[in-house]
Formats: structure tokens, C-alpha cells, sequence
């Protein structure tokens, strides 16, 4: 089992729809959380950080962070075809031997339909 | 301020070669990251540079090696290239301290034929 599970898709949503993107992760550890966007053949561009447990908005995009299910969810609002893209998950723990090494999910496509 | 930036973007290597990527850090950031992206692995973390020092490793062979010049520049090598190796390699960037938030540069395309 992979310590961070995401569902690849593809999910295919009208425009104006909103999106809701999920991860599960295995590893307690985990108190940094991530959302990267990746369009094709391009790297991952960092959407939203959040620390812990809680909610962060930002613009069209809220992060959800549950530690006690170990869950955590990206929603975009209004949905555009321009958000047709890979959501890449990511975390990584405090400890200072981590350093800075992130562990991904899968990636879920999505695709906005005009 | 300039992203990262990592060269050459493209290549093609055969079998049993080996292959060195550059990557240049954000100004002012000092850890160099460097993962690999595939179809059916996703992106896996290969290794950190920080302040010219190996931080942290991934699952990968002793193939797979890196280092980190004294301005943060790093570069990664990998020899005895395998067709497996085909893959999108990324470099990323942060100042260097826990939690910090980590920026990704376009990758560089490795084929092995």
C-alpha cells in the first residue's frame, strides 16, 4: 500500500462546476500538505500549503486538511477550462532528517469541459 | 525572480550511457531536491542537496548520484543508463528549513533507447 493514496481519474466536470480532489495518507507523521498543479509536459506548480489540521482558501481554491482521518482535500470553485490539469497531493513531516523530501500522490486528471 | 531552471530540457541517451542533468536553484535557496516522474510510479524522490551535503535519500541505485556546488547549483548523474530510466526529472528548490515551500523547475525529458 502506498503511504499517500489519490484517485487518477480522469474527472471530467463543466465549466463553472465545483471540483473536489482527494488524498488519503498512511503516515501520522505527515504535517505538511501540499496541492501542486501540473499541466502536460510541464513541472508541478505549487497551488496551496497548509500546516496541520484545518482550511486555507485562497482566490477559487480551498485545502482541507483532516489529520484525525488522515484526509485532506483541494476544491476549486468555478471551475475553467484553463484548470484542466494533473492535482498532485503531497506532505512531508517535521522531522529534520526529512528535510525537504516531499511523497506524492498518484495525481488525478482532470478535465474541464467548456 | 527567476525560477528554477533546469538544463537541457530535452535529451535522448542509448543504452548504457550516462546522462548529467543541471539544475539552478531559486537565488537565495539553499536545498536542491531532485525527484523522477513516470507513468507508473509517479514522482519518486531520488535525493536532497543541502549546503553542498547529501541530506536525504531515496529507493533508487547507486546509479542515480548528485552533488551541490558552493553557489547551489546541483547537478544529478545517472550511469549505465537502463530503459527504464526514461523518465521526466525534476529538480526543486526551498530555502532549506522544515516546511518550507518547495517550487518545481519545467523538468528535464530523459528517453533511453
Amino acid at each position: 500500500q502506498k503511504e499517500v493514496e489519490q484517485d487518477p481519474g480522469p474527472l471530467s466536470v463543466p465549466e463553472g462546476a465545483i471540483v473536489s480532489l482527494n488524498c488519503t495518507y498512511s503516515n501520522s507523521a505527515f504535517q505538511y500538505f501540499m496541492w501542486y498543479r501540473q499541466y502536460s509536459r510541464k513541472g508541478p506548480e505549487l497551488l496551496m500549503y497548509t500546516y496541520s489540521s484545518g482550511n486555507k482558501e485562497d482566490g477559487r481554491f480551498t485545502a482541507q486538511v483532516d489529520k484525525s482521518s488522515k484526509y485532506i482535500s483541494l476544491f476549486i470553485r468555478d471551475s475553467q477550462p484553463s484548470d484542466s490539469a494533473t492535482y498532485l497531493c503531497a506532505m512531508s513531516h517535521p522531522n529534520n532528517n526529512a528535510g525537504n523530501m516531499l511523497t506524492f500522490g498518484g495525481g488525478t486528471r482532470l478535465m474541464v469541459k467548456p | 525572480k527567476a525560477g528554477v531552471t533546469q538544463t537541457p530540457r530535452y535529451l535522448i541517451k542509448t543504452r548504457g550511457q550516462q546522462v548529467t542533468l543541471s539544475c539552478s536553484p531559486i537565488s537565495g535557496h539553499r536545498s536542491v531536491s531532485w525527484y523522477q516522474q513516470t507513468p507508473g510510479q509517479g514522482l519518486q524522490f531520488l535525493f536532497e542537496y543541502f549546503s553542498e551535503t547529501q541530506r536525504n535519500k531515496g529507493n533508487f541505485p547507486g546509479r542515480f548520484s548528485g552533488r551541490q556546488f558552493s553557489n547551489s547549483r546541483s547537478e544529478m548523474n545517472v550511469s549505465t543508463l537502463e530503459l527504464g530510466d526514461s523518465a521526466l526529472y525534476l529538480c526543486a528548490s526551498s530555502a532549506g528549513g522544515v516546511g518550507n515551500t518547495i517550487y518545481f523547475g519545467e523538468g528535464s525529458w530523459l528517453t533511453v533507447v
